[in-house]
């Protein structure tokens, strides 16, 4: 059974602060990504990755970062948190090999006053 | 993809009805379309995909229709049930990795 998890399912930050999120998964997926979801938006992605080390923009990168130094790990970084990166963010990962399907982490909701 | 809609946003159906979620895409290089059930509180989870080369796949109640000359596809739920309700996002993929979301559709099923 494929787990994602990520580090907090709640977190409380004040504006300015520098905030990490984090997600793994255990079962060697090749592609991870991040996504942010706010009432009807949907899921906008944010960031993802298809190596170690390696980097795509998605749809809404700005004011945010991403670090993938080990495979299994994937972290999202607000540089200087602001009130309207309050959402929910949810972690993903695919196998690749030629495997879609989308695995979620549980999600973080983080609110930053 | 590059944008993905989705239609209705909420959509109430009795308990027994059929319920049809839709969904227009704009990228012509599109050929992945998956769906996403995310039940309260919960993390989102594929329940069916279908690929560029096949206009129709079933699985029990549920079954995902493609109409790639218009460039639409639907969710199609039979028999609904409580337990069917949940938000659906469709998405399309050109490059497999990588999805776009619809904006989601909560069903809610009445007993």
């Amino acid at each position: 059974d494929v787990k994602v998890t990520q580090s907090s399912r709640y977190l409380v930050k004040r504006t300015g602060e520098k905030v990490f999120l984090e997600c793994v998964q255990d079962m060697d997926h090749e592609n991870m990504f991040w996504y942010r979801q706010d009432p009807g938006l949907g899921l906008r992605l944010i960031y993802f990755s298809y190596d170690v080390k390696m980097k795509e923009k998605g749809d809404i990168p700005e004011g945010y970062s991403v670090s993938r130094e080990k495979k299994e790990r994937f972290s999202l970084i607000l540089e200087s948190a602001s009130t309207n990166q309050t959402s929910m963010y949810l972690c993903a990962s695919t196998p690749g090999q030629g495997q879609y399907e989308q695995y979620f982490g549980p999600g973080t909701r983080l609110t930053v006053t | 993809g590059e944008n993905v809609e989705q239609h209705p946003s909420t959509l109430s159906v009795q308990e027994g009805d059929s319920a049809v979620i839709k969904c227009t895409y704009s990228d012509s290089a599109s050929n992945y379309f998956p769906w996403y059930k995310q039940e309260l509180g919960k993390r989102p989870q594929l329940i069916i995909d279908i690929r560029s080369n096949v206009g129709e796949k079933k699985d029990q109640r549920i079954a995902v229709t493609l109409n790639k000359t218009a460039k639409h596809f639907s969710l199609h739920i039979t028999e609904t049930q409580p337990e069917d309700s949940a938000v659906y996002f469709c998405a399309d993929s050109g490059g497999y990795q990588k999805v776009t979301f619809g904006t989601g559709t909560k069903l809610q099923v009445i007993p």
